[in-house]
């Protein structure tokens, strides 16, 4: 199985800021990579496919990058409503793994 | 719009069996793949399994293989995961996620997510 892994685990960030979430695949997988927004109790969200498409109605200030085996979540200006856990998936192969998840706090 | 509510979850001993369900709404049911996903408590998303739109290809995850099984009934826009021999390691949410519904013959990723519906294995 293709291994996920997203950098870092958890953050302190303040609104306005500029982030980015990194996520690295254990072998390549093209541009096969979803992002997801969790909130707590809530069920994921889509927020980005083929590593750099905006789902629908998602917020321009969200962006995607990368392909091959380096991703990145960037977030240009952090708004309130943006403080929650960001995931990425691989569907490249099957089991379409997850990343374990970065948390996005408030400072 | 598109709307999916799972249903089935409760407690169950180790070892019993469960069966939980997703009707779907709001689009062509019969036209796309369906997947589901778990959460542990306070862990990660992982995937479970995926079927295709007419039922003709169904991908597990090792952790439930020979376990789970997906099904589906398009008459009744009804996606099923019936779960045996249930472990305390399978206690999560369990979400439905409709598939994005391009050509990939083992499907890509969730557009839309139900709520999801709780399955406890404990004694």
């Amino acid at each position: 199985a293709i291994r996920m892994t997203q950098s870092p685990s958890s953050f302190s960030a303040s609104t306005g800021d500029r982030v980015t979430i990194t996520c690295r695949a254990s072998q390549g997988i093209s541009s096969y990579l979803a992002w997801y927004q969790q909130k707590p109790g809530k069920a994921p969200k889509l927020l980005i496919y083929a590593a750099s498409t905006l789902q629908s109605g998602v917020p321009s200030r969200f962006s995607g990058s990368g392909s091959g085996t380096d991703f990145t979540l960037t977030i240009s200006c952090l708004q309130s409503e943006d403080f929650a856990t960001y995931y990425c998936q691989q569907y490249y192969s099957t089991p379409k793994t997850f990343g374990q998840g970065t948390k996005v706090e408030i400072k | 719009q598109v709307q999916l509510v799972e249903s089935g979850g409760g407690v169950v001993q180790p070892g019993g069996s469960l069966r939980l369900s997703c009707a779907a709404s709001g689009f062509t049911f019969s036209s796309y793949g369906m997947h589901w996903v778990r959460q542990a408590p306070g862990k990660g998303l992982e995937w479970v399994a995926f079927i295709r739109y007419d039922g003709s290809n169904k991908y597990y995850a090792d952790s439930v293989k020979g376990r789970f099984t997906i099904s589906r009934d398009n008459s009744k826009n009804t996606l099923y995961l019936q779960m045996n021999s249930l472990r305390a390691e399978d206690t999560a949410v369990y979400y439905c996620a409709k598939d994005s519904g391009s050509i990939a013959a083992a499907g890509t990723w969730g557009d839309y997510w139900g709520q999801g519906t709780l399955v406890t294995v404990s004694s």
